[in-house]
């Protein structure tokens, strides 16, 4: 069965710092991967997904992820980190089959201090 | 935006009455997911559709009924609320392997 772990509940970084956000997937097939973002009261919004070709993914507002497939991990990355980042971020795995079964992680919330 | 929405976006319903929530989508997206937020578990997968009338369950079905009798409708059914299932609800849909696009939500409450 396919599944998504995202190990830390809540990140804390300083505006202009790096940050990573991390998840880790376990899927039979091969990966699709996605990162979304939720602001308060809102929905969720598409940031990059990984489907094949470079394991370094390019998305909105300046983030890129790192699909790396012998540690099943598919880590969210920004140089510079900004107040307005702080949201709860949301990866998710696809399976590829026939039924397309998109499964999430918990969430973790990131805290961009000024 | 995607062409995605959900109705009800809020409703407040007494324990032990059927609840429907309806997600209407203009994209004609064949794939469509209903899922739930709380606090601490994130977004759980209830039911999925991959198509019409193709339907099946996911991480957290039990009380919960879909349907699915045209392409552009995904209709889940609470089928006697409890107080456990106050929740976000959030349907979605995609088409291939691409992302998923999400509605707005509907906040269920059950007293």
């Amino acid at each position: 069965a396919q599944s998504v772990a995202q190990p830390e509940d809540q990140v804390n970084v300083a505006e202009g710092n790096p940050l990573t956000v991390k998840c880790t997937y376990s899927v039979s097939g091969n990966p699709y991967l996605f990162w979304y973002v939720q602001y308060p009261n809102r929905g969720l919004q598409f940031l990059l997904k990984y489907i094949t070709g470079d394991n370094l993914v390019k998305g909105s507002y300046g983030f890129e992820a790192e699909f790396n497939k012998s540690q099943t991990s598919f880590h969210l990355k920004k140089p510079s980190a900004l107040v307005s980042d702080s949201a709860l971020y949301f990866c998710a795995v696809r399976d590829g089959g026939a039924t397309n079964k998109l499964i999430f992680g918990t969430g973790t919330l990131l805290a961009v201090q000024p | 935006d995607a062409g995605i929405t959900q109705s009800p976006r809020h409703k407040v319903t007494e324990t032990g009455t059927p609840v429907t929530l309806r997600c209407h989508q203009t994209e004609n997206h064949r794939y469509m997911y209903w899922y739930r937020q709380d606090p601490g578990h994130g977004l759980r997968l209830i039911h999925y559709s991959y198509g019409v009338k193709d339907t099946d369950k996911g991480e957290v079905s039990d009380g919960y009924s879909v349907s699915r009798s045209k392409t552009e409708d995904f209709l889940l059914t609470l089928e006697s609320a409890t107080s456990s299932q106050t929740s976000v609800y959030f349907c979605a849909i995609s088409e291939g392997l691409g992302e998923a696009f999400f509605g707005q939500g509907t906040r269920l409450t059950v007293v």
